[in-house]
């Protein structure tokens, strides 16, 4: 069965650049969406279809995919963007339609 | 606005059946491609995707879960159920409703309930 890889954390300092990775033999084949998650609160969606914005993201969030990876990538990094980051697949061919990575905690120095 | 909300029990005991409703407001499980659908995730762990059902009444279930879990809607209420029986101490987590803009896998889960959490009793 597919399985979608993210670090475990990843720390930045304040007005750098962070990048969160999320890899996959599915990925390739799939969109990637990416959920951002404050702590005691349910996740948002900040990305779909790789790189797509909700209206009301801002465009320092960003996306993209590159063979088995996708990167989420957030400039200028702000205090309030330390959260638990989940990137999420959907695939009902396989054996797991709903699948998500284990998630990562962007932690701002 | 559109708004979805979890109700149900936050303590079962093993092996009972957990039923959790979600009521959701600004939209319509009558619109063609509309769904919506159960994630959950234990405290501390991973998000893990467990059911949705459809405008047309397709479901779709985690399938290692399937065997225990039933979803269904209420279109005249704007509710979907979520019932899972024999429920086991591993199924102890906050369970969100969510809603999803069609079957296609460019869709994501574009809105989510609060969550409500759910403890299991041995």
């Amino acid at each position: 069965s597919y399985v979608l890889t993210q670090p475990p954390s990843v720390s930045v300092a304040p007005g750098q650049t962070a990048r969160i990775t999320c890899g996959g033999t599915i990925i390739g084949s799939k969109s990637v969406h990416w959920y951002q998650q404050k702590p005691g609160q349910a996740p948002v969606l900040v990305l779909f279809d790789d790189s797509d914005r909700p209206s009301g993201i801002p465009e320092r969030i960003s996306g993209s995919k590159s063979g088995d990876t996708a990167t989420l990538t957030i400039s200028r990094v702000e205090g309030g963007d330390e959260a638990d980051y989940h990137c999420q697949v959907w695939d009902t061919s396989g054996d797991h339609p709903g699948l998500f990575g284990g998630g990562t905690k962007l932690t701002v120095l | 606005q559109i708004t979805l909300e979890e109700s149900g029990p936050t303590l079962v005991k093993a092996t009972q059946t957990l039923t959790l409703t979600c009521t959701f407001s600004g939209f319509s499980l009558r619109t063609a491609g509309m769904g919506v659908g159960w994630i959950r995730q234990p405290p501390g762990k991973a998000l893990e995707w467990v059911a949705i059902i459809y405008w047309d009444d397709d479901k779709v279930y985690n399938p290692s879960l399937k065997s225990r879990l039933t979803i269904t809607k209420d279109t005249s209420k704007n509710q979907v159920v979520l019932t899972l029986t024999n429920v086991d101490p591993v199924d102890a987590a906050t369970y969100y409703c969510t809603r999803k803009r069609g079957y296609s896998h460019v869709v994501g889960f574009d809105r989510w309930g609060q969550g409500t959490l759910v403890t299991v009793s041995s």
